[in-house]
């Protein structure tokens, strides 16, 4: 599987906005960058995924590096709800037994300040 | 919708029981997954099903854990003798195409054992 570098952590203050930094230079052209969070006490959740471009919904924008080496998760305003651990995963595409698979590293925490 | 279901939600057991997890996924995704994240870590694939056929179970400890998925709905990981290395919490998720990579995994809550 290819492999994800993220700090082990972060910090923020509320209402400013927050970026997650991604490395992950052995992406293979196909490839999904995923981005999962896990609150305290609670199972990881979706919240954006990109292959090439960048990406916004509700919760975040993704910004992805022209050669796809690196990515940043963007949380324009954070508040003291998105207090997590953000995973960045590459989802292989292949084929095969690890097909779609998703592989979870350490991730980053990130705390935010009132 | 309910998402994905799981229970109990804690189970404290002493080492050498056995010890059962039961998880509901969303009505319609046919891709269901075991994780097990130990403290401090991110979690960790144990069996991925795709409806009731285990495509992936390399990870799984075979000797002493099992899984089923009958009829490609609930399903049940099941560890006998719990060992006290096993302590973690356990997580249930399903997608509506596990191999297509554009649908998102929704996770349970997980189930945390304690083995003492």
């Amino acid at each position: 599987d290819a492999k994800t570098t993220q700090p082990n952590s972060m910090e923020s203050n509320e209402e400013e906005p927050v970026h997650l930094p991604c490395n992950h230079s052995t992406i293979s052209g196909t490839d999904y960058i995923h981005w999962y969070r896990q609150l305290p006490s609670q199972g990881p959740e979706y919240v954006i995924h990109g292959l090439t471009s960048n990406v916004n919904n509700r919760m975040a924008s993704l910004a992805i590096a022209e050669d796809r080496k690196s990515s940043t998760l963007i949380l324009h305003r954070a508040t003291l709800r998105d207090a997590a651990v953000y995973y960045c995963i590459l989802r292989d595409n292949t084929g095969g037994t690890s097909y779609g698979k998703l592989t979870f590293g350490q991730g980053t925490i990130l705390t935010v300040h009132p | 919708e309910a998402g994905v279901v799981q229970s109990p939600r804690y189970k404290i057991i002493e080492k050498k029981q056995p010890v059962a997890f039961w998880c509901n996924p969303i009505s319609g995704h046919n891709t269901l997954y075991w994780y097990r994240q130990n403290l401090g870590q991110g979690p960790e694939l144990l069996i991925r099903y795709e409806n009731e056929e285990a495509v992936d179970d390399s990870q799984l400890p075979k000797d002493r854990f099992s899984a089923e998925r009958l009829k490609g709905v609930d399903s049940t990981l099941k560890i006998q003798p719990a060992e006290l290395g096993d302590s973690a919490v356990y997580l249930c998720a399903s997608s509506l195409n596990g191999a297509a990579t554009h649908y998102g995994y929704t996770f349970g809550s997980g189930t945390r054992l304690t083995v003492v």
